[in-house]
């Protein structure tokens, strides 16, 4: 089944440490994307890549950090400079016609707890 | 810079009645598209409906349907016929249509619950 994965469900780290979500989809989707879910709030982009090797800052994007190396993966860092770390991460894809009607299609996200 | 308001924090229905969520947006695109997602106590984020801003006719998908009023700038969800499966978070988006940033732009949620 095509689909978006992300591992894991739960993570649970101490504070100053980095931690790296994971997120891969088998949608032969060119795009993907990370959010950041807290209560109360809407999600927030984090960062967003359209194409291979290429990515770009959505509007929450310090202390974290990506690579997108492969048309597949997308995983997201969160480093010791990201000052609330604890959220839900969700990771999302979508072809890339450049027409804006394209879905998206959501993984099932990665609950992060920072002790 | 865009930005999507849901003023409900909070929504219930009795089960089998009809519900409208509320959606505004600020814009200064003429082009543009409005999505509803759903997202239920698994956190599993689905596409309920979606709406081209140049099209004048209302998207209508089952037993949901949306009133789009594009001069007020706003978007609001009705489900009709209410099923205890719909109980779930429902965020209002925006996106625009080119032009670099594909990114969309959600509101803060309207939890919805289904009483039986």
């Amino acid at each position: 089944d095509g689909g978006i994965t992300q591992s894991p469900k739960y993570l649970f780290r101490k504070e100053g440490q980095n931690v790296t979500l994971s997120c891969e989809q088998n949608l032969n989707h060119d795009a993907m994307y990370w959010y950041r879910q807290d209560p109360g709030q809407g999600l927030r982009l984090i960062y967003y890549s359209q194409i291979v090797n290429d990515f770009q800052k959505g509007d929450i994007a310090e202390g974290y950090s990506v690579s997108r190396e492969k048309k597949e993966s997308f995983p997201l860092t969160v480093t010791s400079a990201q000052k609330n770390p604890t959220a839900f991460y969700l990771c999302a894809s979508s072809t890339s016609t450049g027409g804006g009607r394209e879905e998206q299609f959501f993984g099932p996200g990665t609950r992060l707890t920072v002790l | 810079a865009q930005t999507v308001t849901q003023s409900q924090p909070e929504m219930s229905v009795q089960e089998a009645e009809t519900v409208t969520l509320s959606c505004t947006y600020d814009t200064s695109e003429s082009d543009y598209y409005l999505f509803w997602y759903k997202q239920p106590p698994s956190r599993q984020m689905i596409l309920v409906i979606r709406q081209e801003a140049y099209k004048q006719q209302n998207a209508t998908e089952n037993r949901f349907s949306v009133n789009f009023q594009k001069a007020a700038k706003s978007f609001s969800l009705k489900i009709s016929d209410s099923q205890l499966g719909d109980a779930a978070m429902y965020f209002c988006a925006y996106r625009r249509t080119q032009g670099g940033s594909e990114k969309l732009v959600f509101g803060k949620g309207t939890k919805l619950t289904v009483n039986p």
